[in-house]
């Protein structure tokens, strides 16, 4: 059975802070993770989709990095803005012919203004 | 453009009642996927079409829950005599053809149902 575990399971931080989360995936059979974005009442938001190890990548101030030998990715969001509060939800793909996301159960985040 | 739509958005259902759910993909998008996501979980994969074809289901949680995707766009998960366990929301998902694992997954806003 695949594990993937998120943490911390929720933030509270306020506007400007800058924040990371953790998402721990196996190790072995490592195809793909992937980094949502999830607002309440909305569709499920892709942010990246990550294969490499040692892998960066940036959209605006969310960056995430990727380490596939250890089994981790964290996510950082610079700057925290109340509009990036959501459910921040990695999904780990275990071979190049799978096709179904396995997810963590999240961690959400919510920024005071 | 128009991304992916599920119908309806909330639906609530008495016990032993059957519901129909319905995902409308992106045009194009060869794939599709249903996910559950309970209260306090991550969403759980059901079951996975290309184009017409039902090429996994091994995360249907039991015969009460079954989908179809006759003409390989619109699918429909159907639950059967529906249990208090069911109440989720319901996700649809469609993606490109070709190298599945790093395609991007296009999710719809999920339908809610809740089992009284």
């Amino acid at each position: 059975i695949l594990n993937v575990e998120q943490s911390p399971q929720s933030l509270h931080v306020q506007e400007g802070d800058s924040t990371n989360f953790t998402c721990s995936f196996p190790s072995s059979n490592f195809y793909a993770l992937h980094w949502y974005r999830w607002e309440t009442a909305k569709s499920p938001e892709a942010l990246f989709v990550m294969t490499l190890n040692g892998d960066e990548k940036k959209k605006g101030r969310i960056s995430a990095t990727l380490n596939t030998k250890e089994g981790y990715s964290y996510l950082y969001i610079k700057g925290s803005q109340p509009e990036d509060s959501a459910t921040y939800l990695c999904a780990f793909i275990e071979s190049e012919y799978g096709n179904k996301l396995v997810f963590g159960a999240g961690t959400i985040l919510r920024v005071k203004s | 453009g128009a991304g992916v739509s599920q119908s309806p958005r909330y639906k609530v259902a008495k016990r032993g009642q059957d519901v129909a759910l319905r995902c409308d993909p992106i045009s194009g998008h060869v794939s599709l996927f249903w996910y559950q996501q309970a209260l306090g979980q991550g969403p759980e994969f059901l079951t996975y079409f290309q184009n017409e074809a039902q090429l996994d289901k091994s995360g249907l949680p039991s015969d009460r829950f079954f989908a179809e995707r006759p003409e390989g766009s619109v699918s429909t998960l159907k639950i059967q005599r529906t249990q208090q366990e069911d109440s989720a929301v319901y996700l649809c998902a469609s993606s490109l053809p070709g190298t599945s694992g790093d395609n991007e997954q296009f999710f719809g806003p999920g339908t809610r149902l809740t089992v009284l």
